[in-house]
């Protein structure tokens, strides 16, 4: 059963445009979320993480927003850029000691220029 | 600052071989993790380990062995090779403190025939 879900295979959007990803989760002991992003032949690498004791995260062009009673928690990235080109993953786990990342199965966001 | 390393980056295997894939980190995390990412199935987790001499189970560890001797290094091992195990493989490393990312090798791509 998956407590990490992605529900979105893919994504195509337009550069200078907003992307909307989306992730939600079953388990309700998450307490950290994070945002990976993966170019092909490389690892995943960190883009951007929220506590639940938070609503919103912003870096730069990437928000992240949480909402808690929904189980929900989506990446915006403004304004996209051909280069976000990438797959994305959501990730969750329970911040104490001896629990590990859980990730979803990603959403491919394509950006056209 | 090398982060995560893994070896092999490559490796073919026939059906029943065993092998085993080399993790090492110089971030002095405590935590280290494998996951294995397939078409359609995201990253899923294998085993981790929360400190030296340490492991435990995630969600798909059948047919996968580990140990953490060495704080820096972690090794997945495959007894008995099976096609099902053709997959990508990453290595990842993470603080022992709550609320932190986890850091991630290349991968090592393994197919079985």
């Amino acid at each position: 059963d998956q407590q990490v879900k992605q529900n979105s295979p893919s994504l195509s959007v337009q550069e200078g445009r907003i992307s909307i990803l989306n992730c939600d989760y079953t388990n309700s002991m998450f307490d950290y979320f994070l945002w990976y992003k993966k170019y092909p032949a490389e690892g995943p690498t960190f883009l951007i993480s929220i506590s639940s004791i938070k609503d919103k995260n912003e870096d730069g062009r990437f928000t992240v927003f949480l909402n808690k009673s929904a189980k929900h928690l989506s990446l915006h990235i403004v304004p996209s850029q051909p280069g976000d080109s990438a797959v994305y993953f959501c990730a969750a786990s329970v911040s104490q000691a001896g629990t590990a990342l859980i990730f979803g199965k990603g959403t491919t966001l394509s950006v056209s220029s | 600052n090398a982060g995560v390393t893994q070896t092999p980056k490559f490796r073919v295997l026939k059906t029943g071989q065993s092998m085993t894939l080399l993790c090492a980190q110089d971030m002095n995390h405590e935590y280290m993790y494998w996951y294995r990412q397939d078409p359609g199935m995201g990253l899923r987790l294998i085993h981790y380990s929360v400190g030296e001499g340490t492991t435990a189970k995630g969600e798909v560890p059948d047919g996968y062995n580990v140990s953490r001797l060495k704080k820096q290094n972690f090794l997945l091992g495959l007894e008995s090779a099976a096609p099902s195990q053709t997959s990508v493989y990453f290595c990842a490393s993470s603080r022992l403190t709550e609320n932190t990312e986890a850091f991630f090798g290349q991968g090592t791509r393994l197919t079985v025939v």
